[in-house]
């Protein structure tokens, strides 16, 4: 099936400085692009959305990034708390794909207090 | 509201059995999909349903696997003939009418011994 990726990388920061991760998509056609914060044991959590026709999008604490040019996404964690550590994941959805959800690599966010 | 429910939680079978994984989807959800997550990985797509759209099933693995979604609610994904490369996370989850993020459920743990 469609798949995402091996080991996932890792992000280490300290408690208080913001975080960034990054990711790359494929589909220049998605519409929508989406964060998911998956804690241990649990299954993922909507963080936060950007359509395609937005360059970037504020939430509470958090910031994406959308660049289309070079298939680019990131998020922006302000002011990184312990409850911040968990996987991160990025997805998009395109109506070229059936308008399925499919998930990219994750990144492992450790917050060190 | 109730969110996504999945059941069992924790599934132990024999290789070589069959296997059933439910999902409740939340109330009025037209969007279900499907995701298998192997330890340390991330999400891979197995099948989607869509409203009474034929459901996307181009992520399955094997003939081996196979879902159905029955009265556009539950859903129920089967493993036939189950093989210790089968062991993961399978996760479901839902999306309301012209929204794009999908809810979680907890995920079922199989684990083929």
């Amino acid at each position: 099936g469609e798949s995402v990726g091996l080991h996932l990388p890792t992000l280490s920061v300290q408690e208080g400085d913001n975080s960034i991760i990054n990711c790359a998509y494929s589909n220049s056609a998605s519409d929508y692009f989406i964060w998911y914060k998956q804690e241990s044991g649990k299954g993922p959590q909507f963080i936060i959305d950007i359509r395609s026709n937005m360059d970037k999008r504020q939430g509470q604490r958090v910031t994406v990034l959308l660049n289309k040019t070079v298939k680019h996404l990131s998020l922006q964690i302000a002011a990184t708390q312990p409850g911040d550590s968990a996987v991160y994941f990025c997805a998009e959805i395109g109506d070229n794909q059936g308008g399925k959800l499919i998930f990219g690599q994750g990144t492992e966010l450790s917050v060190k207090p | 509201g109730a969110g996504v429910s999945q059941s069992p939680s924790n599934k132990v079978t024999e290789k070589g059995k069959d296997v059933e994984l439910r999902c409740d989807p939340i109330s009025g959800h037209t969007a279900l999909y499907w995701y298998r997550q192997s330890l340390g990985q991330g999400l891979e797509f197995l099948i989607y349903f869509q409203g009474n759209s034929a459901p996307d099933k181009s992520g399955l693995p094997s003939d081996r696997f196979s879902a159905e979604r029955t009265g556009g609610s539950v859903s129920t994904l089967t493993i036939q003939r189950t093989q210790q490369e089968d062991s993961a996370v399978y996760l479901c989850a839902s999306s309301p009418q012209g929204r794009p993020e999908a809810f979680f459920g907890q995920g079922t743990r199989l684990t083929v011994v």
